[in-house]
């Protein structure tokens, strides 16, 4: 009964491929977003969605792209991987109040 | 361009004293604000968030605002060793934007 979940927890994979982060939340809520955490822990929000438009995209290159097939799913596409986008990637579900964060997915581009 | 400020640490705190946190915005279009909690290798974790003037508290937490100073503090009371973590300030304008984050304030209680 997870609240937000994504998958996979770790990816490994080598620069230059093209890799995909699901998200999923079963708490109804209609706006979802996408986190980037870098090496030094700094957190700074890349998309967010709202009954399946894309609200913001806070100059996030192009190579990534959110796909949202439903109001409980965002997912994060990554073309053309590059060292840099190795990160902490989180998504957050979100009231009002509250943004619930999923568990991570740890990206290392080798 | 919005920002929040935080100071990085770490701050070193006995246990059982009290640990003060705090936390500067420069967007006056904020609107609340939150504390995080994030263990490492975690994922931030909601502490409390505040949006009138004034002081709120839960337990051992006390949040506090002063939009005219554009100023967040988080008061964590009875310090515990399990409390040792990195504390994130956010700021939220309203409507579908996201949080902006501060960097974050590592915590480390002595038993």
């Amino acid at each position: 009964d997870t609240a937000v979940s994504q998958t996979p927890k770790y990816l490994v994979t080598q620069m230059g491929n093209d890799k995909s982060i699901k998200c999923e939340q079963n708490l109804g809520h209609d706006t979802m977003y996408w986190y980037k955490q870098d090496s030094k822990k700094f957190l700074k929000i890349m998309f967010s969605y709202n009954n399946k438009e894309l609200i913001i995209n806070e100059t996030v290159p192009n190579r990534f792209s959110p796909k949202s097939p439903d109001k409980a799913h965002l997912n994060l596409h990554i073309n053309s991987l590059e060292l840099g986008d190795s990160a902490v990637y989180f998504c957050a579900s979100a009231t009002a109040n509250e943004q619930f964060f999923g568990p991570g997915t740890r990206l290392t581009v080798l | 361009q919005k920002e929040v400020e935080q100071n990085s640490g770490p701050l070193s705190v006995p246990e059982g004293a009290i640990a003060s946190l705090n936390c500067t915005y420069s967007d006056r279009g904020s609107q609340s604000f939150f504390w995080y909690r994030q263990y490492s290798g975690k994922s931030p974790e909601l502490i409390m968030f505040i949006y009138s003037n004034g002081d709120k508290e839960d337990g051992r937490f006390t949040a506090q605002l002063n939009k005219a100073s554009q100023y967040v503090s988080l008061l964590i009371r009875d310090s515990q060793p399990s409390d040792s973590a990195t504390y994130l300030c956010a700021v939220f304008r309203g409507g579908a934007d996201g949080l902006t984050f501060g960097k974050g304030t590592h915590l480390i209680i002595q038993p």
